[in-house]
């Protein structure tokens, strides 16, 4: 059961330049997320999706967009690279919906290490 | 909105000694509370968890925490740690009718030595 996986595991870009991280997860989760990491800031909820077809923004959304049009796969696009967004990114899933059961806690990924120059 | 703070950034401790690892949360509804741990260049994994119930929350690793809930606060702690359990340690809160929406602290980064 391969969980959540992230791909690529490092990239560097320029500034200005485009890119798409990919999350694809295998265990029929509902909701998928999108967190960066910075250090001493924990990690902050950058987008989120609920369902195929269902996204929503989190904390930090500018400069980043989403699509969810399979339960599995849950890209994260960066269509004008810039500085600030060199960090690392991690993708997770879970079985449960707003207001329902914790049985299944979130699932991550081992992340991507984005560095933009 | 609810906001976690994690009132140690490093803490160093030495094989075998007892650890505590200080989380306090702001919320003005009902919430539920994480400890994640994440072992260099992996992703996060979660230690234990405080949904309803029983105050203290017993997680995998010998790891537990008590939920305070005059004190909004969340401490972890490990009577005995390993060198294994050097790692960066998470808190995090999800408001009850927000299902998978996690808001996490900074972190508190811990140093087991020999």
């Amino acid at each position: 059961n391969a969980g959540v996986t992230q791909t690529p595991k490092f990239q560097v870009l320029k500034t200005g330049q485009s890119m798409t991280l990919q999350c694809a997860q295998d265990m029929n989760h509902e909701y998928m997320s999108w967190y960066r990491q910075d250090p001493g800031m924990g990690l902050r909820l950058i987008h989120y999706s609920v369902g195929a077809g269902i996204t929503d923004q989190g904390e930090v959304p500018n400069g980043y967009n989403v699509s969810r049009s399979t339960t599995e796969d849950f890209p994260l696009r960066l269509l004008s690279a810039a500085p600030s967004q060199t960090s690392v990114y991690f993708c997770a899933s879970g079985g449960g919906l707003a207001g329902s059961s914790y049985n299944s806690p979130l699932h991550f990924g081992n992340g991507t290490r984005l560095t933009v120059t | 909105a609810q906001s976690v703070t994690q009132l140690d950034s490093q803490v160093p401790v030495f094989e075998e000694a007892p650890v505590e690892l200080r989380c306090n949360y702001s919320s003005s509804v009902s919430v539920y509370l994480f400890w994640y741990v994440q072992y260099p260049n992996q992703g996060l994994q979660l230690l234990l968890k405080y949904l309803s119930g029983s105050t203290l929350v017993k997680g995998i690793n010998g790891f537990e925490a008590e939920f305070n809930k005059s004190q909004t606060s969340f401490h972890l702690r490990k009577p005995s740690v390993h060198i294994s359990d050097t790692a960066e340690y998470f808190c995090a809160v999800s408001r009850k009718a927000a299902g998978n929406k996690l808001t996490f602290g900074g972190g508190t980064r811990v140093l087991v030595k020999p």
